[in-house]
């Protein structure tokens, strides 16, 4: 059962343009979403996170829009460059403790000069 | 500089033969916690450890072992590896209560 899914396996965007990318969970017990970065042949590193608290965080180019009603999430990146070519991941928890942090299965991204 | 130091990097072996994954952390942080990474299924968690000596299975804690002896460190053993543990396995940590994770850089193991 994989309570946080990301459907888009991969999502290519031009340089300059924004990338969207989607998350949705099903156990309405999370409320502590973060999303991290990973490079080929390195960690996965964090990038943003919110709180069931709130709607929206930013931080630079990125944003995280969260939907509750929906159980859904979204990253944007504006604008969108070369570096950010990436698998992003979805994670969830419940509460800010992230002793049990699900994760999605990632979305390959590719910025395209 | 803060790091989490995964060795070995790359590892093959074969069925049966006992190996450890050693973690360790130079931040101080009191949580720590092993993933697996394969493909189609994302990052799993497979044991985490709130502290020095207080350890508790993930969602796939079949086949492995770990302890928490000291703080720095958080060994992933596989008493018997099976080649279905061959897998990317990450380790991370981070302070307590904070939704940080800090990665290593990964350790592919085989086992044939």
């Amino acid at each position: 059962d994989q309570q946080v899914k990301q459907n888009s396996p991969s999502l290519s965007v031009q340089e300059g343009r924004i990338s969207i990318l989607n998350c949705d969970y099903t156990n309405s017990m999370f409320d502590y979403f973060l999303w991290y970065k990973k490079y080929p042949a390195e960690g996965p590193t964090f990038l943003i996170s919110i709180s069931s608290i709130k709607d929206k965080n930013e931080d630079g180019r990125f944003t995280v829009f969260l939907n509750k009603s929906a159980k859904h999430l979204s990253l944007h990146i504006v604008p969108s460059q070369p570096g950010d070519s990436a698998v992003y991941f979805c994670a969830a928890s419940r509460g800010w403790s992230n002793y049990k942090l699900t994760f999605g299965k990632g979305t390959l991204l590719t910025v395209n000069p | 500089e803060a790091q989490v130091t995964q060795n070995p990097r790359y590892l093959i072996t074969v069925t049966g033969k006992k190996l450890t994954v050693t973690c360790s952390q130079n931040m101080n942080h009191e949580y720590m916690s092993w993933y697996r990474q394969d493909p189609g299924l994302g990052l799993r968690q497979i044991y985490y450890s709130m502290n020095v000596e207080v350890t508790d299975k993930g969602d796939v804690p079949e086949g492995y072992k770990v302890s928490r002896k000291e703080k720095r460190n958080f060994p992933l053993i596989l008493e018997s590896p099976s080649p279905n543990q061959t897998s990317l396995y990450f380790c991370a940590s981070s302070l307590e209560n904070t939704g940080e994770l800090f990665f290593g850089e990964g350790s592919r193991l085989t086992v044939l």
